[in-house]
């Protein structure tokens, strides 16, 4: 069963840094693209990153330079490295999953974690 | 890219066919659109990928279907469980997916 669990969200102050892991499960991290995406406290869903298969990435406009996405192959699980972190940036934060092409599932985020809510406030 | 939902709040009794629009500024490949359900403290589910193929485990009274800039999620009988805010999505370049300000499905 594909389970993924993200952990590492709390409160900080604007400024700061704050690092959130998602550890996998029925499935390896490194053979599927792997996004982060953000939903802010009563709103929509924000894509913020993404990590290809290959070893890639890539970034919304209004993360990158500040946050920064990478994978441990070894321990199975994804992390998004987040700095200079703004007011704006406070949201539960889900790691999702890109659909496998081979099954005609790819472009759709197709298993998700249940979420770490980010709050940047002082 | 700029994705359209319409309408924002759909009310609904069990049983009834609920139809939910998305467009898209410009052309876009079917395989590109994605609709999700989330239920609230939930995270988002994949109920439609390639704007008209069922995700795995999705009953049947969940149905895709649309091209070019317009494109429909209908549930031709609504369940209980079904009452949700919906999302479609749109895979691109800058950003890689965008999603829609999602349509409310309440009971009335």
């Amino acid at each position: 069963e594909v389970q993924l669990v993200e952990s590492g969200g709390g409160l900080i102050q604007p400024g700061g840094s704050l690092g959130l892991s998602c550890a996998a499960s029925g499935f390896t991290v490194r053979s599927n693209h792997m996004s982060w995406v953000r939903q802010a406290p009563g709103k929509g869903l924000e894509w913020v990153s993404v990590i290809y298969t290959g070893g890639g990435t890539f970034y919304a406009d209004s993360v990158r330079g500040r946050f920064t996405i990478s994978r441990d192959n070894s321990k199975n699980t994804l992390s998004l490295q987040m700095n200079s972190l703004r007011p704006e940036d406070s949201a539960v934060y889900y790691c999702a999953r890109e659909g496998d092409c081979a099954y005609g599932s790819c472009y759709s985020l197709e298993s998700w974690g249940q979420g770490t809510l980010v709050t940047v406030s002082s | 890219i700029v994705l359209t939902q319409s309408p924002g709040t759909l009310s609904l009794s069990p049983g009834e066919r609920a139809t939910l629009s998305c467009r898209a500024r410009h052309s876009v490949s079917s395989r590109y659109i994605a609709w999700y359900q989330q239920k609230p403290g939930q995270a988002p589910r994949l109920i439609i990928y390639g704007a008209s193929s069922r995700a795995t485990g999705i009953p049947d009274r969940f149905s895709g279907s649309g091209s070019g800039t317009d494109f429909t999620l209908t549930i031709s009988r609504l369940e209980p469980e079904d009452f949700a805010v919906y999302y479609c999505q749109q895979h691109g370049s800058s950003p890689l997916f965008t999603f829609g300000p999602g349509t409310k499905v309440d009971i009335k």
